[in-house]
């Protein structure tokens, strides 16, 4: 089992560029998450998925949408990169249930120049 | 609102000493769940502990120790006899009862940088 992969591990952008992060998990999770982490400042949650089919905003959503590819995939796009999306990435997912934790993925590295 | 404060920012010991981090916690819920997780410096992000509200049994793993006050809205982390490879930032964060999709969701403190020097 390879848990949560994400691609790429590091980016680099130039303001205004678009780019899509791609998350993968193969625990058979039905909930997954997409959250920065900036420094000083935790993770903050941007969007989730609770189950296929279905995406909501979490606290910092602006600048972001996401896609739930399937029960396996969930992708977070930039459509116009922003300095202040610089940024590491961490995408999470969560068994069914209300006690289970998340397990991260390695993060992505995004700078935006 | 749901808050995690961890007022530690930075903490530095000397190898073999023990060290508390400090989280506090506020929820509006009842029936509320506690996570610590571990950030070393390779970045990944590593689940130690899960506590429900119900229960407030302190826990033993190895060096580490968890105390869950709920009078307190508390629940700190102690490593005993520190080790270099201890050094990460730790991670306290809550999760709330929610409803339908939000079921899960965590409310991450900043973050206690701890470093254990030889």
């Amino acid at each position: 089992n390879a848990g949560v992969t994400q691609t790429p591990k590091f980016q680099v952008l130039k303001t205004g560029q678009s780019m899509t992060l791609q998350c993968a998990q193969d625990m058979n999770h039905n909930s997954m998450y997409w959250y920065r982490q900036d420094p000083g400042m935790g993770l903050r949650l941007i969007y989730y998925s609770a189950s296929e089919g279905t995406t909501d905003k979490g606290e910092v959503p602006n600048g972001y949408n996401v896609s739930r590819l399937n029960k396996r995939e969930f992708s977070l796009r930039l459509e116009s990169a922003a300095p202040s999306q610089t940024s590491v990435y961490f995408c999470a997912s969560r068994a069914r249930g209300r006690v289970s934790e998340q397990f991260f993925g390695p993060g992505t590295r995004l700078t935006v120049l | 609102a749901q808050k995690v404060t961890q007022a530690q920012t930075e903490i530095s010991v000397v190898e073999k000493e023990d060290v508390t981090l400090d989280c506090v916690y506020e929820t509006r819920d009842t029936t509320y769940y506690l996570f610590w997780y571990k950030q070393p410096p390779s970045g990944e992000l590593v689940f130690l502990i899960r506590r429900n509200s119900f229960d407030e049994q302190n826990e033993i793993s190895g060096r580490y120790s968890w105390n869950f006050q709920k009078s307190t809205s508390s629940f700190n982390f102690t490593i005993t006899a520190s080790q270099v490879v201890d050094s990460a930032v730790y991670f306290c964060a809550l999760s709330e009862e929610g409803y339908g999709g939000s079921q899960g969701n965590l409310i991450f403190g900043k973050g206690t940088k701890l470093s254990v020097k030889p």
